[in-house]
């Protein structure tokens, strides 16, 4: 089965710093891969989804953006975080041929 | 617009209650409905229903899907203090292909179970 390792756990950035968010999947290979935040008491809201090296789809026009420069690594960046920006942010894998997404441990950014 | 609703929002009970948590949905060319069960972190997988009226089972949670009336339950019995967390309905569109994969996911229905 796969693993999903996100970093950091935690983070405190005052607003206009840059922000460069990593995950990365064990376990599998050429998975789907999906960038989600939640924020306090919404529901998790999909940001960006890649089926493969260089894809990238985002679902919402904002400050950030995405990249996955190898098969298992997806990387969410942005140049100059808002307040708007805080939130819980969580990486997913998801198996070709299988419909369940997993989840990354997830990373608490909170923007000052 | 597809959205999934979840109700309710949240849920207080005792130890040893049985709860049923809901969750409609309206979106287009459904493919599956999925629950997760989010405590301090990230969600994790509970079940994945696809076919009406097949119920899915793990031991004192189950659920149950039924795709003419756009809604799925999952229903928890005996709870216990360690079944606290969110509960989270997300639907998978068959338009959003099967490479994709995406999901939709309510706002979520929060447990707290009292000792």
């Amino acid at each position: 089965s796969q693993t999903i390792h996100q970093w950091p756990a935690t983070l405190v950035q005052p607003v206009g710093s840059p922000l460069s968010l990593e995950c990365t999947v064990e376990g599998t290979s050429n998975p789907n891969l999906y960038w989600y935040r939640q924020a306090a008491g919404r529901g998790l809201q999909l940001l960006f989804y890649s089926v493969g090296i260089g894809q990238i789809s985002s679902e919402v026009p904002q400050n950030l953006s995405a990249s996955r420069p190898q098969d298992r690594q997806f990387i969410l960046s942005s140049k100059k975080l808002l307040l708007s920006d805080s939130g819980f942010y969580l990486c997913a894998c998801k198996r070709s041929s299988y419909n369940e997404q997993f989840f990354g441990p997830g990373t608490r950014l909170t923007v000052l | 617009e597809d959205k999934v609703v979840q109700s309710p929002l949240s849920l207080v009970v005792h130890e040893g209650d049985t709860v049923t948590l809901n969750c409609s949905y309206e979106v287009t060319n459904f493919r599956s409905l999925l629950w997760y069960k989010q405590e301090k972190k990230a969600p994790t997988f509970l079940f994945m229903l696809t076919s009406s009226g097949i119920e899915k089972k793990s031991g004192r949670l189950s659920s149950i899907l039924d795709k003419k009336e756009l809604f799925s339950i999952l229903n928890i019995t005996a709870t216990q203090t360690g079944d606290s967390a969110v509960y989270l309905c997300a639907v998978s569109p068959l338009n959003y292909g099967g490479s994709q994969g995406n999901l939709i996911f309510g706002k979520g229905t929060k447990l707290s179970v009292k000792p």
